[in-house]
């Protein structure tokens, strides 16, 4: 079956560490994003990836950090410097608009939950 | 800046009633919609997508939405709600120019809790 996975599910870290988050998909998707979620406030854009080895930041990128080596991966990773880390992570992709149109969907993957004590 | 609003934060409705979820966007360009929905801990599903020239839009689970331009609106509806249906709606929209190409704006959500 084809989808994107994250993992893992439940992640809990000190306060002052750096954490990776992962991110595969065998969609064979260009595109590539990572969400963060909290109660009352949606979906907000940190980082997104329309092709391998380049990625722009959304619009809260401050504290975290991504790489595209591979089509397949698309790992986020929480800084220290990210002031209020704990949240539910989620990571998306979709077919290139330049290549799928501009009403191909988001496929998402089951979120990472990330507890920062 | 583009941007989407879901104007309310929960929607209760009892079984068997229609539902309506509402969806008003506000974009540079050509918009393209979409409705998502959220189980608890779960990531979102895709449930349906504007297509040019059809104002009634048919997608999963019996959901369609209503597109009008003039209102700049997506509304999801229902006919008869599940207790099932019961879980959190996401609108969304992509825009054709600009430098943000490609990216889905996405709304605040509205819990939808359908009782027995």
């Amino acid at each position: 079956d084809g989808g994107i996975t994250q993992s893992p599910k439940y992640l809990f870290r000190k306060e002052g560490q750096n954490v990776t988050l992962s991110c595969e998909q065998n969609l064979n998707h260009d595109a590539m994003y990572w969400y963060r979620q909290d109660p009352g406030q949606g979906l907000r854009l940190i980082y997104y990836s329309q092709i391998v080895n380049d990625f722009q930041k959304g619009d809260i990128a401050e504290g975290y950090s991504v790489s595209r080596e591979k089509k397949e991966s698309f790992p986020l990773t929480v800084t220290s410097a990210q002031k209020n880390p704990t949240a539910f992570y989620l990571c998306a992709s979709s077919i290139d608009v330049g290549t799928g149109g501009y009403n191909s969907p988001l496929h998402f993957g089951n979120g990472t939950r990330l507890t920062v004590t | 800046a583009q941007s989407v609003a879901q104007p309310e934060d929960q929607v209760n409705v009892a079984e068997g009633n229609p539902l309506t979820v509402k969806c008003t966007y506000s974009v540079s360009g050509n918009p393209y919609l979409f409705w998502y929905v959220q189980y608890p801990n779960r990531g979102l599903q895709f449930l349906l997508k504007y297509i040019t020239g059809d104002n009634l839009v048919k997608g999963s689970y019996g959901f369609e939405a209503e597109f009008n331009k003039s209102q700049t609106s997506f509304h999801l509806k229902k006919p008869s709600a599940l207790v099932s249906d019961s879980a959190l709606y996401f609108c969304a929209v992509r825009v054709d120019r600009g430098s943000t190409l490609g990216r889905l704006y996405f709304g605040r959500g509205t819990q939808l809790t359908v009782w027995p």
